[in-house]
């Protein structure tokens, strides 16, 4: 049984760094194919896809964010960590982390809860 | 990027209906689309990936169709668990990228 759960702070301040932490389990990183994404959504918004990280170490991040997130893994606690550097009210939003795997259809068939996280002074 | 435009944004519908929600891509992405359902408060949950292939558990109410840059997903009779938001989701290249979303009230 595949689960993901989302957790770090609720609550940062503008110009601050997030960091974000996924812990899943049902599934190893060290698999061939296996992936990790995160992806976000503002209130009332739409879904934003914000970076992958698989396997082999491979990372990819979305283009409009690229020079701000870091993704990396520690297979060793099956978890991913993103950090988002800079925060900004506009950053304010629910993060999800999603499985993927890199063959086949490549769909996010399992996702984590949401954690929301508010950019606010 | 890849740019995926939904239509409608948002429905309005009643149980019952036979209702479709298109969604396109800016370019060819094969059968690379998947289709989500959200509640609100809860995660997305796959209903449909690889254009046309029904996830498991998903009721066959539910079908997709499309291939390159054209794709449909239809609700055959609408039922009172089905109002919520849909997404399609390109997955042919990096970045994936999401529709902006079909509200169907």
């Amino acid at each position: 049984q595949v689960t993901l759960r989302e957790s770090g702070p609720a609550l940062v301040k503008p110009t601050q760094t997030l960091t974000l932490t996924c812990t899943f389990s049902g599934f190893s990183l060290t698999t061939s194919g296996m992936c990790v994404n995160w992806i976000r959504q503002p209130p009332g918004k739409a879904l934003e896809w914000l970076a992958i990280i698989d396997w082999d170490d491979d990372k990819y991040y979305s283009t409009s964010l690229k020079t701000r997130l870091t993704i990396s893994k520690d297979t060793s606690k099956n978890q991913v960590v993103l950090t988002m550097t800079n925060m900004d009210p506009l950053d304010t939003a629910t993060y999800y982390c999603a499985q993927s795997s890199f063959f086949g259809a490549r769909s996010f068939d399992y996702w984590g809860q949401g954690i929301l996280v508010t950019v606010s002074s | 990027d890849i740019q995926m435009t939904q239509s409608p944004s948002s429905l309005s519908a009643s149980v019952g209906d036979r209702v479709t929600i298109t969604c396109r891509a800016s370019q060819s992405i094969t059968r690379y689309l998947n289709w989500y359902q959200q509640k609100p408060g809860k995660a997305p949950k796959l209903l449909m990936y690889s254009a046309t292939s029904l996830q498991s558990g998903v009721p066959s109410r539910f079908s997709g169709s499309g291939s390159g840059t054209d794709f449909t997903l239809t609700i055959s009779s609408l039922q009172p668990e089905d109002f919520a938001s849909y997404y399609c989701q390109q997955t042919y290249n990096i970045p994936r990228t999401f529709g902006q979303g079909t509200k169907l009230e």
